[in-house]
């Protein structure tokens, strides 16, 4: 069964580093998103992506994020200078034809 | 403003017996609602997804049922097994846009007792 892949893991950055969350999309699939979950509380929508260009975000992806599909394939989520409140579930996910999101297993970063 | 939320944060039932989760939605304007199950440490599954023109669904062994009168959704889960332990979230996605946002409730912690 296609699935959605994520990289690293697991992430643990100094406050302030740059930190690049990768996910490789299912194939077929043409919207991309981004979420992360604080621990314990909900899925938290940041960003929405089609056509090589982001169509929705929320107010938390402030201009402190970033994303990009730089070879085709990849789908990334730049923190450019990561705060402690950034620590978190980032999950990504990817729309199949019916509407429904599958996502991945996500990447936890820490951020010290 | 858009909000869901669920009504219980913790559910308890006896292996075997039937589960119902509820979730209520404020934006009357949400025309497509899912369910996801989300074990520790993993991201969220898709149960089962239901949209505004309908007032019930079933899958395989789960059944959805909105009540748009009282903005309203409900997951049932028949015979609940152990491995049905998790956290489940119901979302909403509110037009325009398309399926550009999904909106996700708190959750609700459903332990199976074996």
């Amino acid at each position: 069964e296609p699935e959605v892949t994520q990289t690293p893991s697991h992430q643990v950055t100094q406050m302030g580093q740059e930190v690049i969350l990768r996910c490789v999309p299912i194939s077929n699939h043409l919207y991309f998103y981004w979420y992360r979950q604080i621990l314990g509380q909900k899925v938290e929508f940041l960003v929405s992506f089609y056509n090589n260009e982001i169509s929705e975000k929320s107010e938390i992806f402030d201009d402190q994020f970033s994303v990009e599909r730089p070879d085709g394939s990849n789908f990334t989520l730049k923190i450019r200078s990561t705060k402690l409140e950034d620590s978190a579930m980032y999950f990504c996910a990817t729309r199949g034809q019916g509407g429904e999101l599958f996502f991945g297993e996500g990447s936890r970063l820490t951020v010290l | 403003g858009e909000s869901v939320g669920l009504h219980l944060p913790t559910l308890s039932v006896q292996e075997g017996d039937n589960s119902i989760i509820n979730c209520a939605y404020s934006n009357s304007a949400s025309d497509y609602f899912i369910w996801y199950k989300q074990e520790s440490g993993k991201g969220p599954q898709f149960i089962i997804d239901i949209r505004s023109n309908m007032d019930k669904r079933q899958g395989q062994r789960v059944t959805v049922l909105l009540n748009k009168t009282v903005k309203h959704l409900s997951l049932q889960i028949a015979a609940t097994q152990p491995g049905d332990s998790a956290v489940y979230f119901c979302a909403e996605n509110t037009p325009p846009g398309g399926y550009q946002k999904v909106t996700f409730g708190t959750g609700t912690k459903l332990q199976v007792i074996p």
